[in-house]
């Protein structure tokens, strides 16, 4: 099975400071992919990584993964309020596989 | 374009109805998928096309769901007969190559079966 897991499963910091939610795999993937997911709404597409590459930064966004550790990282910098979202790592290889996800309040 | 369109957005039925759920793609899109989610099992995916083509549907759970893509704008999850332990969020997605691209959800369709 390709299952992801993520931790923290709930996250919460003050606005400003940084967030860090973790994602590991279990088999070989081509990529790894972050979606954020307001409540009550469809989820969103933040960032790729493919299996050959180790960091990529999409604005306040970092995310960097390591194969031979089968994992993954998302870094949310200098968070906001807004921030306030589920994120879910998705793994994709033979098939595609969502991680169980991170809550994460940012308190104003 | 409009993005990934689901119908209804909200659906309560009684346990034994039929319902259907509907998902229009993103133009272009070859792929889309179906998924399931639950506060109890997360996010799963039931089945995904490639140009209308079922390619697995090994995420259906059972023969009371059934899922068909007749032409490449439209698609279909139904569920005959419904059960309240179907109640949950489904979503539609899209993209053009999965694991090139990223997917484009849709809004999602709460079923809520009494």
């Amino acid at each position: 099975s390709q299952q992801g897991e993520e931790d923290p499963q709930a996250l919460s910091i003050q606005e400003g400071e940084n967030a860090t939610m973790n994602c590991s795999y279990k088999t070989s993937i081509n990529n790894l992919q972050w979606y954020r997911q307001n409540s009550g709404r469809g989820l969103v597409h933040l960032i790729l990584i493919r299996s050959n590459e180790r960091e990529k930064h999409s604005g306040r966004l970092r995310v960097t993964l390591d194969t031979s550790k089968k994992s993954s990282s998302l870094l949310i910098t200098a968070s906001r309020a807004a921030d306030t979202a589920s994120y879910f790592c998705a793994m994709y290889g033979q098939n595609f596989v969502f991680g169980p996800g991170t809550r994460l309040s940012v308190l104003p | 374009d409009a993005g990934v369109i689901q119908s209804p957005r909200h659906e309560v039925t009684e346990m034994g109805q039929e319902v259907t759920l509907r998902c229009k793609p993103i133009s272009g899109h070859d792929y889309l998928f179906w998924y399931r989610q639950t506060m109890m099992r997360g996010l799963e995916l039931l089945i995904y096309f490639n140009n209308n083509v079922p390619i697995d549907d090994s995420g259906m759970p059972e023969d009371r769901f059934s899922a068909k893509m007749p032409n490449a704008s439209f698609s279909t999850l139904k569920i005959q007969p419904s059960e309240p332990r179907d109640s949950a969020v489904y979503f539609c997605a899209s993209t053009p190559r999965p694991g090139y691209y990223e997917q484009y959800f849709g809004p999602g369709t709460r079923l809520t079966v009494t």
